[in-house]
């Protein structure tokens, strides 16, 4: 079974520019979800999505992060403009069905902001 | 979301056992226990998971406690490859995980 893809795998841009993140993921897999994880922090989720739907975007801040999962496969996350702060690893994990242990995430793209 | 607490940082010598423990006083009826790891530079990725009993894997083995308010995750004997950061996370069926901090576990040779 194929994992969860991600690209690009790193990313440097300055600050006030703009990025994207693709994902995706494992085939079949309903529910997608878009973390942040700053160094040395846990991951943070910013956004779920069942299907193309979204479940939880509580955590996303909205006036310069969005997100879409085009016909419930990919998905992409944009920042527009970056800030000094959104510095961090972003991961997509993707899950069939919630069901515990069923999780898998892909390995992430650094993204530096100078 | 109910909450965890765990040492930030553990260490083991290699081929030896490792208990690492978590605390999750306020843990409901239908929140399992999640173990997952990430190692340097990758994603997490899953350990193993339990709801009352306990239980093994390939991996790791998972010790509840009867009264559910803690968990110990056993590495049986810890490899090098086996350092990482071990997050323990509670979650009802269907519902998204979220991380803490985890513990740093380094492993010696």
């Amino acid at each position: 079974e194929a994992g969860v893809a991600q690209s690009p795998r790193y990313k440097i841009i300055e600050k006030r520019q703009s990025v994207a993140f693709w994902c995706n993921p494992i085939s079949g897999h309903a529910t997608l979800y878009w973390y942040q994880q700053i160094l040395g922090q846990g991951p943070k989720l910013l956004i779920q999505f069942q299907n193309n739907g979204v479940v939880d975007d509580s955590q996303l801040p909205k006036d310069r992060f969005s997100a879409e999962r085009l016909k419930g496969v990919d998905s992409t996350l944009k920042i527009q403009p970056a800030k000094l702060e959104d510095s961090a690893v972003y991961l997509c994990a993707s899950s069939l069905d919630g069901r515990p242990g069923g999780y898998t995430f892909g390995s992430g793209t650094r993204l530096t902001v100078v | 979301d109910a909450k965890t607490t765990q040492p930030n940082s553990m260490e083991s010598n290699e081929e030896e056992p490792v208990h690492l423990p978590c605390n999750h006083s306020t843990i409901s009826g239908t929140d399992y226990i999640h173990w997952y790891r990430q190692l340097p530079s990758q994603g997490p990725e899953y350990v193993i998971h339990g709801l009352t009993s306990n239980v093994n894997n390939r991996m790791a083995s998972l010790a509840i406690a009867e009264d559910r308010k803690s968990s110990t995750l056993i590495l049986h004997r810890a490899t090098l490859r086996d350092a990482a950061v071990y997050y323990c996370i509670l979650s009802g069926y269907g519902n998204k995980l979220v991380f803490g901090a985890g513990t740093i576990l380094r492993v010696k040779s």
